[in-house]
């Protein structure tokens, strides 16, 4: 089955730097590969998402790179907003069985004013 | 479309006492699943379906029931309720056969005393 870690567990930075969280995962299986957001009480939601046959996409100011040989990919938010404080979760699909779904035990973030 | 609705917003049970976790989606997805969230652990998948009539374990289905006869509903059964089942629940639904984007419902906070 896959094995997901997410890196950093909290992470803290002042408004306007740029953020970085990793997700790293053992089944080379894997296909797609999304990050969600989730607001304190609210439910996670989709910011971004990649498939195995593309390195990198961007959405404004966040992005999502892959490395599929050293089986990790990452989401980067620039320029950060109070309003991207939240917790960040990695779910690495493998596209083989529906049930083998694991999110990473989340990232939160903290930007401040 | 009103997407992924779940009911209760909020329920307090008893040790022992059973109850039902309705959710119900109005997009036609055929893949449905149940998590829950707890402090630290991220989402961990309960059960799943693929479509009506199909359904399977996830990571975590001790003590949880499930069944799918229509396309829009999938209701969680708690059979016998346990401190241990203490968490945020929450349903998603996948337009495909899983290996998508997951659509949440705003989720269930049961306590279990």
């Amino acid at each position: 089955g896959e094995n997901v870690e997410q890196h950093p567990s909290t992470l803290s930075v002042q408004e306007g730097d740029s953020a970085v969280i990793k997700c790293t995962y053992s089944d080379s299986a894997s296909n797609y590969f999304p990050w969600y957001k989730q607001e304190l009480g609210k439910r996670p939601q989709l910011i971004i998402d990649i498939r195995s046959n593309v390195g990198e996409k961007k959405d404004q100011r966040i992005a999502v790179t892959l490395n599929k040989t050293a089986k990790h990919f990452s989401l980067h938010i620039t320029e950060t907003q109070p309003e991207d404080s939240a917790v960040y979760f990695c779910a690495p699909n493998y596209g083989g069985s529906q049930g083998n779904l694991i999110f990473g035990k989340g990232t939160k973030l903290s930007v401040k004013p | 479309n009103a997407g992924v609705t779940q009911t209760p917003k909020f329920q307090v049970l008893k040790t022992g006492q059973s109850m039902t976790l309705q959710c119900a989606q109005d997009m036609n997805h055929e893949y449905m699943s149940w998590y829950r969230q707890d402090p630290g652990m991220g989402l961990r998948l309960i059960h799943y379906s693929v479509g009506a009539g199909i359904t399977d374990q996830g990571e975590v289905p001790n003590g949880y029931n499930v069944s799918r006869s229509t396309t829009e509903d999938f209701p969680l059964r708690l059979l016998s309720a346990a401190p241990s089942q203490t968490s945020v629940y929450f349903c998603a639904s996948e337009p495909g056969q899983g290996f998508g984007e997951q659509f949440f419902g705003p989720g269930t906070r049961l306590t279990v005393l």
